[in-house]
């Protein structure tokens, strides 16, 4: 079964790096997924799509502070110079038998 | 700019009905896959329905297949999930998102509408 886990949540300072895991279940390790965030009180906004290979494409307007990478079957976000507007919960997603999306990650910026 | 506005939400009586719209512009619409995914205030995103370019091919979750249907019309740039069967436990703000033209990930979401069903 296709299921995507994430951490439920983590923090970092103002100006500091944070990376966020994804991860694929058994037998799923070659799966792209998509990366999107949720600020409070939003509809999510997607930020990438990552693949096995770890080449990402961002979505319009995405700042350079976001890059992602892949190992494995883990795929990671990484959010550079954190800003305070980084604040939001973290989704990722992939397709299985039916679209499938981590349960989240809460980002708290201090 | 893309953009995608939802519509129709509001309170319903359980095994109430409530049609959903999503109105697309600044995009080719019938050249994209849409979706409906929905998310209980507080918890995460759950997907509910994906529907072809020309709404020949339908999926749903199993959550709610058999009570919802999606579907589109391209020549007014919209997408429609209609919901009978209402019960509580579909209460959710609902997003329509487009699909990524080689993925089958989404790339594009609107604000949502809220659904309630309560008596």
């Amino acid at each position: 079964q296709l299921v995507l886990t994430q951490s439920p949540s983590a923090s970092a300072s103002l100006g500091a790096s944070v990376k966020l895991t994804c991860t694929l279940s058994s037998g799923h390790s070659s799966y792209a997924i998509a990366w999107h965030q949720q600020q409070p009180e939003k509809g999510p906004r997607y930020l990438m799509k990552l693949n096995s290979a770890g080449s990402h494409t961002k979505g319009d307007g995405i700042p350079d502070r976001f890059s992602g990478s892949s190992s494995g079957a883990e795929r990671y976000l990484t959010i550079s110079s954190l800003q305070s507007e980084d604040e939001a919960d973290y989704y990722c997603q992939t397709w299985g038998t039916g679209m499938v999306f981590g349960g989240g990650t809460k980002l708290t910026v201090l | 700019e893309v953009q995608l506005v939802e519509s129709g939400g509001g309170l319903v009586q359980p095994g109430g009905s409530l049609r959903l719209s999503c109105a697309a512009s600044g995009f080719t619409f019938s050249s994209y896959w849409m979706h409906w995914v929905r998310q209980v205030p507080g918890k995460g995103l759950v997907w509910v329905s994906r529907i072809n370019i020309d709404g020949s091919s339908t999926s749903y979750a199993d959550s709610v297949k058999g009570r919802f249907t999606i579907s589109r019309d391209n020549a007014k740039n919209t997408l429609y999930l209609q919901m009978n069967s209402l019960r509580a436990e579909d209460t959710a703000v609902y997003y329509c998102a487009r699909e990524s033209g080689d993925y089958v990930l989404n790339d594009y979401w609107g604000q949502g509408t809220l659904v309630t069903v309560s008596s």
